[in-house]
């Protein structure tokens, strides 16, 4: 069965400090992975996509690696703000399917 | 517009009424799809469309549960005698066929009381 696990559940932070967030996951055959970020109330918002060929995808103060043969990925937040608190989630997609697995999320919590 | 709306943002139903919730994806992207996020989780697939047709249906619970989408647009998700387990967000993404990228809408927020 196809699976995404997400850890932790949940941080807290001080602004301006560093995170690394945590997905490991399951799904063969492999064709990308994404975290988005999901604001409460709102949809979740693409940050990064990796294919099965790229192991580090930035984007601003977001970096994402994939270790595609470990299964395992990081989303690392440099010199956290604010407006970073969110849920971020971790969704893979098998290689020939439109199916996405989606973790449950980390739940980032900001604070000054 | 410039991303997917959906509408009504919260929907507020007694136990056994049916609802219909929209969602307007991306002028020009082909593909279309409904997702359910209890609280909590993580979330889970209902449908897929490509243009007008559903060639995915397996996401969905229940026969009380249905989807349309008409020309090559607009998308509507009925829920038929709606019981409280599917009191939830409703997400609704839509792509360009083919593409990794999917643009999700705002959501319903759908409680059944």
């Amino acid at each position: 069965k196809n699976q995404v696990e997400q850890s932790p559940q949940s941080l807290i932070i001080l602004e301006g400090k560093n995170c690394t967030l945590q997905c490991n996951y399951t799904v063969s055959p492999f064709s990308n992975l994404r975290w988005y970020k999901q604001d409460t109330g709102r949809g979740p918002v693409s940050l990064t996509i990796m294919t099965f060929s790229e192991n580090t995808k930035s984007n601003g103060r977001y970096t994402a690696t994939l270790d595609a043969d470990t299964k395992q990925s990081s989303l690392h937040i440099t010199a956290s703000q604010l407006s970073d608190s969110a849920s971020y989630i971790c969704v893979v997609s098998g290689a020939g399917s439109y199916q996405l697995t989606f973790g449950k999320g980390t739940k980032l919590s900001v604070i000054p | 517009g410039a991303g997917v709306s959906q509408s009504p943002s919260n929907k507020v139903t007694e136990k056994g009424k049916d609802v219909e919730l929209r969602c307007d994806p991306i002028s020009g992207h082909t593909a279309l799809y409904w997702y359910r996020q209890r609280l909590g989780q993580g979330l889970e697939f209902l449908i897929y469309f490509q243009g007008n047709s559903a060639p995915d249906k397996s996401g969905l619970p229940s026969d009380r549960f249905s989807a349309e989408r008409t020309g090559e647009s607009v998308s509507t998700l009925t829920i038929q005698r709606t019981q409280q387990e599917d009191s939830a967000v409703y997400l609704c993404a839509s792509g360009l066929a083919g593409a990794h990228e999917q643009f999700f809408g705002p959501g319903t927020r759908l409680t059944v009381l």
